[in-house]
């Protein structure tokens, strides 16, 4: 199986600051014949399903804020909060579908400082 | 509108057995994977397994293969997660989620409101 990270596992930041979430996996998730890296990044607020922000590791989903972005490759995610808003509170997931099981990462812990 | 609509939460005793489901609506449901996500209280998200509700093709996490039965009736458009034989750690909400892409293995973009299992003496 593959085995995702993330780091931190929390992490406070100033309104309008930007917050970055880093994502680990343990093999690449990146398909050669396509060039498609097979990472999601969900955001789970309290006594909420997991909503879908980002896929192909840089896709926005429609209608997910252009303050979300996802970038990287290979290995190595990353999820960026442009300006945090206060709705941005949340746990954020990190997950592979390159292969199954398709591993979600631990999560990383989003609060207002 | 396109979603997933799971069924009422769900109070067993040890041993018991339970079928909990998932009806989709607003799309073509024989088309797109459907998987089943565990969250145990206070934790993280749990992939347990997906299905394609088209041929009833399905992948198991090896940590849930034998521990649960996934299924769908595509005749009413609704996946089903089963137990044969509860435990008391199995409480926990459930999630149902679909891929974003048809007919492939991808993210889940649309989801359940999810389902809470709670096994209790």
């Amino acid at each position: 199986d593959i085995v995702m990270t993330q780091s931190p596992d929390s992490l406070a930041v100033s309104l309008g600051e930007r917050a970055t979430i880093n994502c680990k996996s343990s093999q690449s998730v990146l398909y050669s014949s396509n060039n498609k890296n097979y990472l999601a990044w969900y955001q789970q607020k309290p006594g909420q399903p997991p909503k879908l922000l980002i896929y192909w590791a840089s896709t926005r989903e429609s209608g997910v804020p252009d303050r979300f972005s996802g970038s990287g490759s290979g290995t190595d995610f990353t999820l960026t909060i442009s300006s945090l808003q206060a709705e941005d509170v949340a746990v954020y997931y990190c997950q592979q579908y390159y292969s199954t099981p398709q591993i979600f990462g631990p999560g990383t812990k989003v609060d207002i400082k | 509108e396109v979603q997933l609509v799971q069924s009422g939460a769900e109070l067993k005793k040890p041993g018991e057995s339970l079928k909990i489901s998932c009806k989709g609506s607003g799309y073509t449901f024989t088309s797109y994977w459907i998987g089943w996500v565990r969250q145990m209280p206070g934790k993280g998200l749990e992939w347990m397994g997906i299905i394609y509700p088209g041929d009833s093709d399905l992948r198991y996490s090896p940590s849930f293969r034998g521990q649960v039965t996934i299924s769908a009736d595509k005749s009413i458009s609704t996946v089903y997660l089963q137990w044969s034989s509860l435990k008391a750690s199995d409480t926990a909400m459930y999630y149902c989620a679909r891929h974003v892409e048809v007919a492939t293995i991808s993210a889940f973009d649309i989801w359940g409101q999810g389902t809470m299992v709670t096994v209790s003496s």
